[in-house]
């Protein structure tokens, strides 16, 4: 069974510093890996999708890389800013049509102006 | 990205009474929904899977007559709490993974808040 893990669960940062938040799965045969972005009381919103052939996706000041074989999967977020404030949940999927997603707890980002 | 509705956002409702939810993919078709709930700090927990025109696959857990999920068109989903109780009182999100080119990508709706008093 597929484990995904997220530590530390909350981190609080000054603003404009560069941040990693780490995720690990238990079971390396993904075909993919997706971060989302979970702001209080709403849904989530996806960042960035690796699927299992790639190492790293980037958007913006987002980067995300993916270490199949180790499984672990790393967010870097470049000179974060108070609206980075969120929680972070990192989410595998496994091959196959209705596959589904198996998510991490989450890391609650707190950047400090 | 593509966006996928919810409705209502908020509903309180009384102990016995069923409340239906709505779940919508506005700019695609969404082949697959997925429908969890999520409690207060905790990561989000599927209840049900469902494929356009069958019947939804359900997790170990989830009582399929007291959550009914109907997933009519490619761009509709509904889920009906049945005889709603307090304890089914949570954050309810729908997410939609679509065909031809939007396999991958999960989208996700904003969520809808049950209050059962």
């Amino acid at each position: 069974k597929q484990e995904v893990t997220q530590i530390p669960a909350a981190l609080s940062v000054p603003e404009g510093e560069n941040l990693v938040l780490n995720c690990s799965f238990t079971d390396s045969a993904i075909y993919n890996l997706q971060w989302f972005r979970q702001d209080p009381g709403k849904g989530l919103t996806s960042l960035l999708l690796i699927q299992s052939s790639q190492r790293e996706q980037t958007s913006g000041r987002l980067n995300a890389s993916l270490d199949k074989s180790s499984g672990r999967s790393t967010l870097y977020i470049a000179a974060s800013q108070p609206g980075d404030s969120a929680t972070y949940l990192c989410a595998v999927r496994r091959a196959g049509a209705n596959s589904k997603l198996t998510f991490g707890k989450g890391i609650t980002l707190s950047v400090r102006p | 990205g593509a966006v996928v509705s919810q409705h209502p956002s908020r509903v309180i409702c009384k102990s016995g009474t069923s409340v239906k939810i709505e779940c919508r993919s506005l700019d695609f078709q969404a082949t697959t929904m997925f429908w969890y709930r999520q409690f207060p700090k905790q990561s989000l927990m599927l209840m049900a899977t469902s494929n356009e025109g069958s019947k939804a696959t359900y997790e170990q857990g989830v009582e399929k007559d007291k959550f009914l999920i109907n997933h009519a068109s490619l761009t509709l989903s509904t889920l009906t709490v049945t005889s709603a109780h307090p304890e089914d009182s949570s954050f309810y999100i729908c997410s939609a993974r679509g065909a031809s080119g939007r396999t991958d990508t999960q989208y996700f709706g904003p969520g809808t808040r049950l209050t059962v008093l």
